[in-house]
């Protein structure tokens, strides 16, 4: 268990809808990081925030948006949902915003399936 | 555009044996490389990383080199053990005021008892 929450563990949805993925870090990490990894392939990274603050991001589609809270939880949000969506997205934290801190602890991501 | 290859997508390894795992990268600036594990069903689990001024870090049976002229990484495990059997995900990040952290496709390992 690496201390970091995913819910909901599996989402079914159809084309066009809206979904969020929520994400809780472990305690006292301040960076959230949000990973898509579709079939077959590696994780794309999607964006990373520290503190409240957007600090990198990926290739996240205009469709997608997410936010960190003060209490650090994360919320990923897809909208307009294709089936090209589909996939399985891992939220990470870590303690601080990289280098010796860049050490990620994975949670055990969230299946949607867009049908 | 794939900055960080793994070009093998499966190794097979006897009981005992080295393991070793490739990656290539190609932006010269990446400062930072980690190298994951990850078994059906999980999510990634951290194994060991190494920053671009080192050329070798070592954690027990794991070992990573940096080649920074060569852009290449590669992770040693020794000796390999069946449980080591998994996904190996080598990942590579850029200090941009964030870390943007760009993974390679993986390479599956398979440990034969």
């Amino acid at each position: 268990d690496s201390g970091v929450t995913q819910t909901p563990k599996h989402l079914i949805t159809a084309t066009g809808q809206r979904v969020t993925l929520r994400c809780s870090p472990r305690s006292g990490d301040l960076s959230v990081y949000w990973y898509q990894q579709s079939l077959d392939q590696g994780l794309q990274f999607l964006i990373q925030y520290y503190n409240g603050e957007e600090r990198a991001k990926g290739n996240i589609l205009e469709r997608f948006s997410a936010q960190q809270f003060p209490d650090l939880h994360s919320e990923l949000n897809l909208s307009s949902l294709e089936l090209g969506d589909s996939a399985l997205y891992f939220c990470a934290s870590s303690v601080g915003s990289g280098g010796v801190y860049n050490e990620q602890f994975f949670g055990p991501g969230t299946r949607l399936t867009v049908l | 555009d794939q900055q960080v290859k793994q070009n093998s997508p499966s190794l097979s390894v006897q009981e005992g044996r080295i393991s070793i795992l490739n990656c290539d990268y190609t932006n010269s600036m990446f400062d930072y490389f980690l190298w994951y594990k990850k078994y059906p069903a999980e999510g990634p689990t951290f194994l060991i990383s190494i920053s671009s001024i080192k050329d070798k870090n070592e954690d027990g049976r794991f070992t990573v080199f940096l080649n920074k002229s060569a852009k290449h990484l590669s992770l040693h495990i020794v000796p390999s053990q069946p449980g080591d059997s998994a996904v190996y995900f080598c990942a590579a990040s850029e200090n941009t005021g964030g870390f943007k952290t760009i993974f390679g496709a993986g390479t599956r390992l398979f440990v034969k008892a």
